[in-house]
């Protein structure tokens, strides 16, 4: 079972510089969402969909841009990277989204990115 | 605004030893959810236990279970016969029953020793 899947597991930028962290899940889950994890601090939402074609912004979601064209794909991208978004980034899927109740989030592993 | 906050930044207690991890919330609110993951060194985060806010029974599973005091606004886990793979990072998370946003602790970085 793949689960959630994330790539790369490492990537180094230089300031400016534009990229995508993909994030695909193989189970059929309508809700995914990206957190940015810092040290000393807890995980922060940047961008979340409950569906495709459907995005809403999170707790954090300044220098990021997300899209949901299908149900299995959730890229993040940076457009111009800066060294404030070093940081390990995770994506995390749900059946439906998460109420508390019966809902389980599933992690991918998580993508350290370093900006230079 | 939503805090969590998770008071003790690491801890090891030696293997088969009982530990209980801190975990306080700040809200209004009075529909919601308090979660503990587990992060061990592979990065994924597990989901140890969930409570309901709603439910005055503590959540138990296996050697987990939490002393949630509502009242005190805390949420304290306690591992019992603690093994060395419970080795991780734990976090304590807060969900709001309105929006369904989790709210994350900073984290306590739990040592299991030999």
């Amino acid at each position: 079972n793949a689960g959630v899947t994330q790539t790369p597991k490492f990537q180094v930028l230089k300031t400016g510089q534009s990229m995508t962290l993909q994030c695909a899940q193989d189970m059929n889950h309508e809700y995914m969402s990206w957190y940015r994890q810092d040290p000393g601090m807890g995980l922060r939402l940047i961008h979340y969909s409950v569906g495709a074609g459907i995005t809403d912004q999170g707790e954090v979601p300044n220098g990021y841009n997300v899209s949901r064209s299908t149900t299995e794909d959730f890229p993040l991208r940076l457009l111009s990277a800066a060294p404030s978004q070093t940081s390990v980034y995770f994506c995390a899927s749900s059946y439906s989204m998460p109420r508390g109740q019966n809902e389980k989030l599933f992690f991918g592993s998580g993508t350290q990115l370093s900006v230079l | 605004a939503q805090t969590v906050t998770q008071s003790q930044p690491e801890m090891s207690v030696q293997e088969a030893e009982t530990v209980t991890l801190s975990c306080t919330y700040d809200t209004s609110e009075s529909n919601y959810y308090l979660f503990w993951y587990k992060q061990p060194p592979s990065r994924q985060m597990i989901l140890v236990i969930r409570q309901e806010a709603y439910k005055q029974q503590n959540a138990t599973e296996n050697r987990f279970s939490v002393n949630f005091q509502k009242a005190a606004k805390s949420f304290s886990l306690k591992i019992s016969d603690s093994q060395l793979g419970d080795t991780a990072m734990y976090f304590c998370a807060f969900m709001r029953g309105s929006n369904y946003q989790l709210i994350w602790g900073a984290g306590t970085k739990l040592i299991i020793k030999p």
